[in-house]
């Protein structure tokens, strides 16, 4: 069965500094996808990153990068320069192509960023 | 702004009563997903359609039902509501079913049942 694991309920970190939020994923499928969302208290769900399991280099997006280790399962999370504004539940999930669409998130880590 | 828009963005109802969710998917996207996110805990996939039919289903019970309507928009019914039920509903579009890449959420209807 696939799972996403993040073991970090919450993090801190200071403004400016960078920060890693972890996350292992178990699947037996050798195509899939995986994503990194934030939600903020207001709900919604935003798309922050993607890397497909083929992929040979980490994702990045602006100060987001994805550390793809794919022999240890591990999707982890960077986040460069952290702002106030990063501060915010952040989910790992994955997709198992021959699945469908559908998505299998994580348990989210909480992040809180100080000034 | 994702372009996926939900109604009514909170409700409660009482136990035993029938609820009704909508979403309008974003322009050009013909998937929409639908996910259950009790309260500390991270989002479940209830179900996804595509063009109109239900394509997979995650582990819940029947009364859970949708439907996707010819414009891609599409509804989330629950029927004889459980306390358990209460939760952020969230629906996701995207172009097929894949899910190869990005995923539009909507900011979700948040049910409470008493």
């Amino acid at each position: 069965a696939q799972k996403i694991t993040q073991t970090q309920p919450g993090m801190f970190v200071q403004e400016k500094e960078a920060v890693t939020l972890d996350c292992t994923y178990d699947t037996s499928d050798p195509s899939y996808g995986l994503f990194w969302y934030k939600q903020p208290s207001s709900g919604e769900m935003i798309f922050l990153i993607y890397q497909g399991s083929y992929d040979q280099q980490n994702a990045t997006e602006g100060r987001y990068s994805l550390n793809f280790q794919k022999a240890r399962k591990s999707a982890n999370l960077v986040i460069s320069a952290s702002q106030l504004g990063d501060s915010a539940m952040y989910f790992c999930a994955m997709s198992v192509y021959n699945q469908g669409g559908k998505l299998i998130f994580g348990q989210g880590t909480e992040l809180s960023v100080k000034p | 702004e994702t372009g996926v828009t939900q109604s009514p963005t909170h409700l409660i109802k009482t136990r035993g009563q029938q609820v009704t969710l909508r979403c309008s998917s974003q322009s050009g996207h013909n998937t929409v997903s639908w996910y259950q996110q009790a309260l500390g805990q991270g989002p479940q996939f209830i179900f996804q359609y595509y063009r109109e039919e239900e394509n997979g289903r995650g582990n819940f019970p029947p009364r859970f039902s949708g439907l996707q309507f010819p414009n891609y928009s599409s509804e989330l019914n629950v029927n004889a509501l459980e306390l358990d039920d209460s939760a952020l509903y969230l629906c996701a579009s995207s172009s097929g079913i894949a899910n190869t890449g990005e995923l539009f959420f909507g900011e979700g209807s948040r049910l409470t049942v008493l």
